[in-house]
């Protein structure tokens, strides 16, 4: 079968970094994506790892490990804006991505 | 540019009616994809359209479910007869290629069954 984990829920303060990780099993991979979705609103693409290593997007870095079927997802600075829900995706074989549940991240003041 | 536009945004029906939700994706996207997420579980794929072709339905959960695409421009999702499980948030994506990590979605539609 094909899965994904993360956590369900993480709470940080405001400035502060927080790590969202996801873990993997499908067949086949061709990447990672990151999504970020407010409550209401259309997931929107936040980042895409097809290779080992880190990506940095201004406040936000997103890490792959294809050997550990890991990556992780890192917000810096973080501000109230960025409470929100935080999707990994999986681009599969067949082109489709796969999606975990989602970890929900509560910013506090 | 206007994004992906997805109506109704929520409907509510009684089991045994029939819903068609549609998706007018982004104009030039030939890559469309309908995703639906229950009670906060995972966002699960339904299917994929390249143009007016479904290139894979491997996630459309029964044979209540109909996609068209007619024309390859908006795509329609009909779900006759619903039942309560049919009840969720129903996302359509779409992108100019095929196999990439980004795709372009719509704001959803809230899909109440009572």
């Amino acid at each position: 079968g094909q899965s994904l984990e993360q956590p369900s829920e993480v709470t940080a303060v405001e400035g502060a970094i927080v790590q969202i990780n996801c873990t993997y099993q499908t067949s086949g991979f061709y990447g990672l994506s990151w999504y970020q979705q407010h409550d209401g609103g259309a997931p929107t693409f936040l980042s895409y790892n097809g290779l080992d290593g880190l990506e940095e997007t201004g406040r936000f870095s997103s890490f792959l490990s294809r050997s550990d079927s890991y990556g992780y997802l890192l917000l810096q600075e973080l501000q109230m804006k960025d409470s929100a829900s935080y999707f990994c995706a999986v681009r599969d074989s067949s082109y489709k991505l796969i999606f975990g549940s989602g970890t929900r991240l509560l910013v506090r003041p | 540019e206007a994004g992906v536009t997805q109506f109704p945004s929520h409907s509510v029906i009684e089991k045994g009616q029939t819903v068609t939700l549609r998706c007018d994706p982004i104009s030039g996207h030939d890559n469309l994809y309908w995703y639906r997420r229950v009670m906060g579980k995972e966002i699960k794929f339904l299917l994929h359209f390249v143009k007016e072709s479904k290139q894979d339905e491997s996630g459309m959960p029964n044979n209540r479910f109909l996609a068209e695409r007619t024309g390859g421009t908006y795509s329609t999702l009909k779900v006759q007869p619903a039942e309560l499980e049919d009840s969720g948030v129903y996302f359509c994506a779409s992108s100019p290629r095929a196999g990439t990590g980004e795709l372009f979605f719509g704001e959803g539609s809230r899909l109440t069954v009572l």
